[in-house]
């Protein structure tokens, strides 16, 4: 099956400071989101980015389908940015069914005050 | 509007004991998807529905999983005998359709711990 590889898988940053998120995957995608889970487990949308680029605030993404990585970039973090952040691809299906999403280890991300 | 949404939230159950897990995807999405989050696993996907339909189940951990959708939304998974293996958070996502890269959006999950 695909691979998707997180880096890094730790991440701990002063309040303010920007910081770049980096997923990496081993196959064609038709799908590709970024999500964060918070500290009661609920997965919340980021992006869903299979090509191209995309910014919502202070959240930003990349993804560059071509060369099989996507980048989740975070300006400004602040102590609510905390926690874990999972990149998660679909790969071009086989006639037409879904494989599911297959998710990364994440980035555990903590920011400090 | 709303979101995905599951039942129960938490369940803690009985080795050998049966569980029953409810999923309310979006209104609208065609598309159903189990997934399970565990410490040793990570996120792993187990099965979707397309419609009723699910056509592969060979992401199911073993014999004693099984789900069934009913009028194209509520879909139950059900775990026969529970191991302690077993436990889990197991999450449900929804999204329009399938087979072409379509978003998906998660509910809150249902914490399973098996004693």
């Amino acid at each position: 099956g695909i691979q998707v590889e997180q880096s890094p898988p730790d991440l701990i940053l002063q309040e303010g400071a920007n910081s770049t998120l980096r997923c990496n995957f081993s196959d064609s995608v038709n799908n590709l989101q970024w999500f964060h889970q918070n500290p009661w487990g609920q997965l919340i949308n980021l992006f869903y980015i299979p090509s191209g680029t995309k910014q919502n605030g202070r959240l930003s993404a990349t993804t560059v389908a071509t060369e099989r990585y996507s980048l989740l970039y975070i300006s400004s973090s602040q102590t609510t940015d905390s926690g874990v952040y999972f990149c998660a691809v679909e790969r071009v299906g086989s006639g037409g069914g879904a494989d599911g999403l297959t998710f990364g280890k994440g980035t555990h991300l903590i920011i400090q005050p | 509007g709303a979101g995905v949404s599951q039942s129960p939230s938490n369940k803690v159950t009985e080795k050998g004991k049966d569980v029953e897990l409810r999923c309310d995807p979006i209104s609208g999405h065609t598309a159903l998807y189990w997934y399970r989050q565990s410490l040793g696993q990570g996120l792993e996907f187990l099965i979707y529905f397309q419609g009723n339909s699910a056509p592969d189940k060979s992401g199911l951990p073993s014999d004693r999983f099984s789900a069934e959708r009913t009028g194209g939304s509520v879909s139950t998974l059900t775990i026969q005998r529970t191991q302690q293996e077993d436990s889990a958070v197991y999450l449900c996502a929804s999204s329009l359709r399938t087979g072409g890269g379509y978003e998906q959006y998660f509910g809150p999950g249902t914490r399973l711990t098996v004693t």
